[in-house]
C-alpha cells in the first residue's frame, strides 16, 4: 500500500515556541491531505483538510491561525502549531489519498506526530 | 463534526468467538464506510471498507451496511489475541472532503 511519512515522530518544546510537522506521501502524489488530533483514549479528531495550492479548511473550533497549515506540493503538507500551549499536547496524524486512486478514496495515514508542550 | 457513534466498550471475548461492532452515524449523505484498527500509540490501520448496502466479506471480517438505518457494523470471526486493539469507524460524507470517526471501540479478546 501506499507510504504517508510524518517528521518528527516525537516533540517536545517549551510553552510559546512554535512546532512543524512535516507529513509527505512517499509514492504517490496527494491532492487531498487530512490533519487529526487524537488524545488519550479519545478517536481521532479531524482538524482540518487540505488541499494542495489551496488554503485549507479548517473544521469547527479549530483556530486556523494557531494551526497553519501549508500544501504547497502534491506530496507535502505541513502542520505548524504556533505558540504551543500545554493543552496542545496531543498525538498528531495526517493522513493523504491517492489522486489517481478514485473509486472509495481510501486514506492513507502517517504514523503521527506525539507533541508534549511543557 | 458529524456525528459517528460507536459504544466505547471495552468489549471482551473469548478467543474464537465472534466479536460484533457497531457504528451509526448521522448524515445521510455519506457515502464511503471505513473500518479501522488502532493499537495504542500507533495511527490508524484500515481493516476494510463498504459503499453498499449489505455484507461484504473479507477473510475473518464481514462489515454490514444499512443506509436506510444509517447503520454500518464489522464482525470478526474467530477472534484472536492479536486482534485486541480500539476500531474505528470511518464515514466519508458525499464531496470525499469530509472524513470523520467514530469515538472508537476498545476490543479485548481473552486466550
Amino acid at each position: 500500500g501506499a507510504v504517508v511519512s510524518q517528521h518528527p515522530s516525537r516533540v517536545i518544546c517549551k510553552s510559546g515556541t512554535s512546532v512543524k510537522i512535516e507529513c509527505r506521501s512517499l509514492d504517490f502524489q496527494a491532492t487531498t491531505m487530512f490533519w487529526y488530533r487524537q488524545f488519550p483514549k479519545q478517536s481521532l479528531m479531524l482538524m482540518a483538510t487540505s488541499n494542495e495550492g489551496s488554503k485549507a479548511t479548517y473544521e469547527q473550533g479549530v483556530e486556523k491561525d494557531k494551526f497553519l497549515i501549508n500544501h504547497a506540493s502534491l506530496t507535502l503538507s505541513t502542520l505548524t502549531v504556533t505558540s504551543a500551549h500545554p493543552e496542545d499536547s496531543s498525538f498528531y496524524i495526517c493522513s493523504a489519498r491517492d489522486r489517481l486512486a478514485g473509486g472509495y478514496n481510501e486514506q492513507f495515514f502517517g504514523p503521527g506526530t506525539r507533541l508534549t508542550v511543557l | 463534526q458529524k456525528e459517528v457513534e460507536q459504544n466505547s466498550g471495552p468489549l471482551s471475548v473469548p478467543e474464537g468467538a465472534i466479536a460484533s461492532l457497531n457504528c451509526t452515524y448521522s448524515d445521510r449523505g455519506s457515502q464511503s464506510f471505513f473500518w479501522y484498527r488502532q493499537y495504542s500509540g500507533k495511527s490508524p490501520e484500515l481493516i476494510m471498507f463498504i459503499y453498499s448496502n449489505g455484507d461484504k466479506e473479507d477473510g475473518r471480517f464481514t462489515a454490514q451496511l444499512n443506509k436506510a438505518s444509517q447503520y454500518v457494523s464489522l464482525l470478526i470471526r474467530d477472534s484472536q489475541p492479536s486482534d485486541s486493539a480500539t476500531y474505528l469507524c470511518a464515514v466519508m460524507g458525499d464531496t470525499g472532503n469530509q472524513f470523520y470517526f467514530g469515538t472508537g471501540t476498545s476490543l479485548t479478546v481473552i486466550p
